[in-house]
């Protein structure tokens, strides 16, 4: 069965620091998500990607965030300046339409 | 703004009996309601879904209830296992074009063998 594959599984980094999560979605979906879980919390929505673009963002979605689909198969969230609050699992999504396959995420962790 | 609440935050069922979640949304703009199960670690799976024109759907021992007047739908686990302990997420994905789902806050459900 086709999966979305997220790199890597956890991720360490000191505040302030840049940090890219990596995504591979499944070869013939065309829309991609991101979105986070604080730590026993509910799944929130970050971004959603359609045709090499963003197609909606959350409010969470602030300019120290940024995604790129860079070659056609890897779908990226880049965090510029980590701050405490970041910490949480980041899980990439994709679909054809309406229904998503979410990747196992990467437990980001900010010291 | 568009939420769905889900109930009860958690839940401990005995082994064979049936686990009962509970959610509702607040405006009717909303076409398609999936229930997802998440394990320690994973991310979410999508379980069983259904659409707001019918009012049950059964997948062997997970069935969704939906009830359109009331803005409310529900999974239930027959015979509830051990290996169902998983937190449960409903979701609802608007009609206005977007695919971008609204969770509920999840519930914690174990099963006690």
């Amino acid at each position: 069965e086709p999966e979305v594959t997220q790199t890597p599984s956890h991720q360490v980094t000191q505040m302030g620091q840049e940090v890219i999560l990596r995504c591979v979605p499944i070869s013939n979906h065309l829309y991609f998500y991101w979105y986070r879980q604080i730590l026993g919390q509910k799944v929130e929505f970050l971004v959603s990607f359609y045709n090499n673009e963003i197609s909606e963002k959350s409010e969470i979605f602030d300019d120290q965030f940024s995604v790129e689909r860079p070659d056609g198969s890897n779908f990226t969230l880049k965090i510029r300046s980590t701050k405490l609050e970041d910490s949480a699992m980041y899980f990439c999504a994709s679909s054809e339409a309406g229904g998503y396959t979410f990747g196992s995420g990467t437990r980001l962790t900010v010291v | 703004q568009q939420q769905v609440k889900q109930s009860p935050q958690s839940l401990i069922v005995q082994k064979g009996g049936i686990s009962i979640i509970n959610c509702a949304y607040e405006n009717t703009a909303f076409d398609y309601f999936p229930w997802y199960q998440q394990f320690p670690g994973k991310g979410p799976a999508l379980l069983i879904a259904i659409r707001p024109d019918v009012s049950e759907k059964k997948e062997g021992r997970f069935t969704i209830s939906f009830n359109k007047s009331a803005k409310q739908f529900s999974l239930h686990i027959m015979d509830s296992q051990p290996g169902d302990s998983a937190t449960y997420f409903c979701a609802a994905l608007p009609l206005s074009g977007t695919y971008k789902y609204i969770f509920g806050t999840g519930t914690r459900l174990k099963v006690l063998a």
